[in-house]
């Protein structure tokens, strides 16, 4: 299995020019998430999604759009980029079993807007 | 709302030193306690988790973190480390109900020397 994938690793975008950020994981994972990583400041919880077709705020909403068409794909969107979206975006997944706890993470990948 | 507090950014320590890194966390309702490791340009993998029962909770590389409901604290510990040891480790929390969403520390560079 290969787990959590993210794609592109590395991108550089200009102020104002738009992207998406493609998840997949092949763990039959209910739970998918997709955080930002800034240094010092840990990593913070931008949207979620419970389930396929559903989707949800998290911390740091603001800039950003999802999307979970399939279950095994979840899509990040920024319409506009903003050099404060410089970030490492990092993918997550879990199962929804009340007796399953860890989130898997994808290998992140690195955006710098300029 | 939950919030973790990680007293220190970077930990530089000797091999073979002991090492604590430190986790302060913050809510109104019960929480299950991790910790994650992420290793130069990985992703971040589970290290330990506290979900319930014995408050001690072991990882099989060696390290261990203790919950302390009074303290609100869940430290974790090393007695002797080595250089594989190196990597960023974020304390994180999250409601024992609900959708799963991890809040994290602002995580703590361990440094091995030589």
């Amino acid at each position: 299995n290969a787990g959590v994938t993210q794609t592109p690793k590395f991108r550089v975008l200009k102020t104002g020019q738009s992207m998406t950020l493609l998840c997949a994981q092949d763990m039959n994972h209910e739970y998918m998430y997709w955080y930002r990583q800034d240094p010092g400041m840990g990593l913070r919880l931008i949207h979620y999604s419970v389930g396929e077709g559903t989707t949800a705020k998290g911390e740091v909403p603001d800039g950003y759009n999802v999307s979970r068409l399939k279950k095994q794909n979840f899509l990040l969107g920024l319409e506009s980029a903003a050099p404060s979206q410089t970030s490492v975006y990092f993918c997550a997944s879990s199962y929804r079993a009340s007796g399953t706890y860890e989130q898997y993470f994808g290998p992140g990948t690195r955006l710098t807007v300029t | 709302a939950q919030s973790v507090t990680q007293l220190d950014s970077q930990v530089p320590v000797f091999e073979e030193a002991p090492v604590e890194l430190r986790c302060n966390y913050s809510s109104s309702v019960s929480v299950y306690l991790f910790w994650y490791v992420q290793y130069p340009n990985q992703g971040l993998q589970l290290l330990l988790k506290y979900l319930s029962g014995s408050t001690l909770v072991e990882s099989i590389n060696g390290f261990e973190a203790e919950f302390n409901k009074s303290q609100t604290s869940f430290h974790l510990r090393k007695p002797s480390v080595h250089i594989s040891d190196t990597a960023e480790y974020f304390c994180a929390v999250r409601h024992i109900q609900g959708a799963q969403k991890l809040v994290f520390g602002q995580g703590t560079r361990l440094t091995i020397n030589p």
